[in-house]
């Protein structure tokens, strides 16, 4: 079976301070692993994705996650939080199990303090 | 603006009704994907269409149906509806067949509220 686990669902740091949000996994398969933003009555957009090519993966706007088989884990981050990226972020596992298979995590809303 | 619309962009009805709602997808995509987001589920997966065929189901109830239509553009058909109904129904579309190997691009969705 598969899971995705979110550690926080909140989290709120300061302006200009490094951003870490926590994303734990479980699956049968080889996944591919998603973080999605959603903004305040916005649909998600994707940040990055992991689809079993280079382990540290880039995204738009300054984040980057990593992927780690032994912990499973997929944490995203950020060097420096700007206002800007207050929002909801859900970390997502796709497998394909002969259909494809996607769970969402809870998600984990971030605030940026000014 | 992710190019996928959907209509409309509110919805309050009444417990035991029906309601449509339409999604269009982006120019080219091929596959469109129904998500609802409530505050005790979270966002759950429910059907994907990929060329007017249904290509996955996840957690959609049989109270619940949708089609892709020729145009691409996509419907998913509420009935009987309930208050736990009441939720953020959301559109996706890709280029390809693959779900979320294919990247997704998000509707602005469709809010329903079930009185």
């Amino acid at each position: 079976a598969q899971s995705v686990t979110q550690l926080d669902s909140h989290v709120s740091v300061s302006e200009g301070t490094p951003v870490l949000l926590r994303c734990n996994y479980s699956s049968s398969y080889s996944p591919s692993l998603f973080w999605y933003v959603q903004h305040p009555n916005k649909g998600l957009q994707l940040l990055l994705k992991y689809t079993s090519a280079a382990t540290l993966v880039k995204g738009i706007n300054g984040f980057e996650a990593e992927f780690k088989k032994s912990e499973t884990s997929f944490h995203l981050t950020k060097p420096s939080a700007h206002m800007s990226d207050a929002a909801e972020y859900f970390c997502v596992v796709s497998v394909d199990t002969g259909g494809f298979k996607t769970i969402f995590g809870a998600g984990t809303r971030l605030f940026v303090k000014a | 603006d992710s190019g996928v619309t959907q209509t409309p962009k509110h919805l309050i009805t009444a417990t035991g009704q029906r309601v449509t709602l339409r999604c269009s997808p982006r120019s080219g995509d091929l596959s469109v994907y129904w998500y609802q987001q409530s505050l005790d589920q979270g966002l759950q997966f429910l059907i994907q269409y990929y060329n007017g065929e249904e290509r996955a189901k996840g957690n959609i109830l049989e109270r619940f149906s949708a089609q892709q239509f020729p145009d691409l553009h996509s419907e998913l058909n509420l009935s009987s509806l309930e208050l736990g109904d009441s939720a953020l129904y959301f559109c996706a579309s890709s280029v390809g067949l693959a779900g979320f190997y294919n990247e997704q691009f998000f509707g602005p969705g469709t809010r329903l509220t079930v009185l």
